[in-house]
């Protein structure tokens, strides 16, 4: 099976900061990727699929680029409403693999 | 407008069985997939398999296969997921999600059930 595996697990930066989360599958996925933002006690979101379309409401500061096994989910300015998990996952095939997430706190 | 609405929290007992649902509207319920998510307490996203409600299909993740079932009632627009026998691993949040048309991406999902197996 295709491990999904994401970096860092961790982080914290300041409001204004540009913020990148690293998702890296142990084989080539072309670009079967989506994100997932999912805030403490909430219900996960979608952000982002195919590697790089945004979803239909989500803020313009969040992108998402990368093709093959390395991956790329960046926020261009961290706001509060920002802190939570950030999941990757593939969709290729099965099984359809999320990665183990990366919390993103405020300094 | 998408709505999933799931059931209620149960509480459980370890060996008991269980039935979960998911109700879909706002949308045609038998031309998109539903799936199933689990989060353990503390812990990630994990696919647990997906249903097409138009001809009931459904497809596991392999760690899943054998541990639940999937199923779906059209009719009532209600998708399930069900355990013949519990255990305290089990306890959980589990999450319907329906399904894009670009693939087993969740674009909508319901509200969570959680469940807790305990003696």
């Amino acid at each position: 099976d295709i491990q999904m595996t994401q970096s860092p697990s961790s982080l914290s930066a300041s409001v204004g900061d540009r913020v990148s989360i690293t998702c890296r599958a142990s084989q080539g996925i072309s670009n079967y990727l989506a994100w997932y933002q999912q805030k403490p006690g909430k219900v996960p979101k979608l952000l982002i699929y195919a590697a790089s379309t945004l979803q239909s409401g989500v803020p313009s500061r969040f992108s998402g680029s990368g093709s093959g096994t390395d991956f790329t989910l960046t926020i261009s300015s961290l706001q509060p409403e920002d802190v939570a998990t950030y999941y990757c996952q593939k969709y290729n095939s099965a099984p359809w693999t999320f990665g183990q997430g990366t919390k993103v706190e405020i300094k | 407008e998408v709505q999933l609405v799931q059931s209620g929290a149960e509480v459980k007992k370890p060996g008991e069985s269980l039935k979960i649902s998911c109700k879909g509207s706002g949308y045609s319920f038998t031309t998109y997939w539903i799936g199933w998510v689990r989060q353990m307490p503390g812990k990630g996203l994990e696919w647990m398999g997906i249903i097409y409600p138009g001809d009931s299909d459904t497809r596991y993740s392999p760690s899943f296969q054998g541990q639940v079932t999937i199923s779906a009632d059209k009719s009532i627009s209600t998708a399930y997921l069900q355990w013949s026998s519990l255990k305290a691993s089990d306890t959980a949040m589990y999450y319907c999600a329906r399904l894009g048309v670009q693939g087993v991406i969740a674009h909508d999902w319901g509200q969570g059930t959680l469940v807790t197996v305990s003696s």
